[in-house]
């Protein structure tokens, strides 16, 4: 199967700080990468998609300014969460798409995570 | 609009019996079915999905699910449950045309020795 990796797995960092995460598709090629966030014992959260080389689309509550996303090449997608607060502190899940037709067309494929602790 | 229902917040089912994950959707159109399975501070992993086809799906880990055209359902099943299967289970739908995917808000099982 298709695999998403994230980077790092888990980060702390002070308030105020940037925190930068990278979802790479190690072996396919996505056309387009989703940025979700998780809160315990919930659902995700879609927060973005991102489609390469434009600009990601964000859902409604979410800011952009804020939760920053390149998607510079068909296996990366970064997200920077500027200006981190203590309630930015969640667990950051991407998933990428992949850009081949059949079977793979439309599954979804989701990284490990992201941990964010902002002290 | 699209969306999907997971009606029970957890499932417990003794270690060997079967056990059923629900899951109802609503779409315009033809659905595309998923389910995921998501392991403590760990990303979903996928376990199958409906696009086509048999209505009867095999995923992985011995995992099936039956796509309900009438009833609108995408219950996942499992013959004989394990306790390695405990986890969040998360059904979702989208249709076709590469419009986003929704998430139901979960189902955790429990598996009991």
């Amino acid at each position: 199967g298709a695999v998403v990796s994230q980077h790092p797995s888990w980060v702390i960092c002070k308030s105020g700080t940037s925190v930068k995460i990278e979802c790479r598709s190690l072996d396919f090629q996505a056309t387009t990468m989703f940025w979700y966030r998780q809160f315990p014992k919930q659902s995700l959260m879609l927060m973005a998609t991102s489609n390469e080389g434009s600009k990601a689309t964000y859902e409604q509550g979410v800011e952009k300014d804020k939760f920053l996303i390149n998607h510079a090449s068909l296996t990366l997608s970064t997200l920077t969460v500027t200006s981190a607060h203590p309630e930015d502190s969640s667990f950051y899940i991407c998933s990428a798409r992949s850009t081949s037709g059949g079977a793979l067309g439309e599954t979804q494929y989701f990284g490990p995570g992201t941990r964010l602790l902002v002290l | 609009a699209q969306s999907v229902a997971q009606p029970e917040d957890q499932v417990n089912v003794a270690e060997g019996n079967p056990l059923t994950v629900k899951c109802t959707y609503s779409v315009s159109g033809n659905p595309y079915l998923f389910w995921y399975v998501q392991y403590p501070n760990r990303g979903l992993q996928f376990l199958l999905k409906y696009i086509t086809g048999d209505n009867l799906v095999k995923g992985s880990y011995g995992f099936e699910a039956e796509f309900n055209k009438s009833q609108t359902s995408f219950h996942l099943k499992k013959p004989s449950a394990l306790v390695s299967d405990s986890a969040l289970y998360f059904c979702a739908v989208s249709h076709t045309g590469g419009f986003k995917t929704i998430f139901g808000a979960g189902t955790r099982l429990f598996v009991k020795a």
